[in-house]
């Protein structure tokens, strides 16, 4: 069965340095990921995905996530983190499903920047 | 930009009561989803719709029902509200005729059964 793990449920990074959320995978064939992102009461954005290509990703508001397909992982970064990036973000690999775009997210990780 | 909206971002009722909650999107969009978030469990698939009048069950369909007779238009219906069917729901939908776009999300319906 597709899965997908985050085994941080808290990161804390201070303003300005880098920060890493960690996601792992398991999937039967190509793996099709993405990063969500929510701010307190509201819906989840998309931040990027990964289908094929090139193994580092390039997303919204500066974040970007590395694919690494032996180590079966997909963790997104951003060299400098801002208060703002304060979040909940979600890993997902999409699920062999025929073609619905159906989704399985992980628990999800909480990252709190410090000033 | 697409845009999903869902009824109501707070709701209260009371056990045993029929709960709608409603979704709308305005792309066009094939496929709509209902999950339900609570902490430290992600989000759980309750049902999920690929075309009007289609209906497919997601991981915990137990305890809800979906409607969808408008392309735009999912409900997600509570067929009689428990105490642990008090959650956060979202609203999602996706198109089919490109593969692998994301999904996008509503803002969330915070539902609280007393």
């Amino acid at each position: 069965a597709q899965s997908v793990a985050q085994p941080e449920d808290q990161v804390n990074v201070a303003e300005g340095n880098p920060l890493t959320v960690k996601c792992t995978y398991s999937v039967s064939g190509n793996p099709y990921l993405f990063w969500y992102v929510q701010y307190p009461n509201r819906g989840l954005q998309f931040l990027l995905k990964y289908i094929t290509g090139d193994n580092l990703v390039k997303g919204s508001y500066g974040f970007e996530a590395e694919f690494n397909k032996s180590q079966t992982s997909f963790h997104l970064k951003k060299p400098s983190a801002l208060v703002s990036d304060s979040a909940l973000y979600f890993c997902a690999v999409r699920d062999r499903d025929g073609g619905y775009n159906k989704l399985i997210f992980g628990a999800g990780t909480r990252l709190a920047v410090h000033p | 930009d697409v845009k999903v909206t869902q009824s109501s971002r707070y709701l209260v009722k009371r056990t045993g009561e029929k709960v709608f909650l409603e979704c709308v999107q305005d792309m066009d969009h094939e496929n709509m989803f209902w999950y339900r978030q609570d902490p430290g469990l992600g989000l759980r698939l309750i049902y999920f719709s690929y075309d009007v009048k289609m209906k497919e069950k997601g991981d915990i369909p137990e305890g809800y029902s979906v409607s969808r007779e408008k392309k735009e238009r999912f409900s997600l219906i509570l067929e009689s509200a428990s105490t642990n069917q008090t959650s956060m729901y979202l609203c999602a939908s996706s198109t089919r005729r490109i593969s692998n776009q994301p999904q996008h999300f509503g803002d969330g319906t915070r539902l609280s059964i007393l």
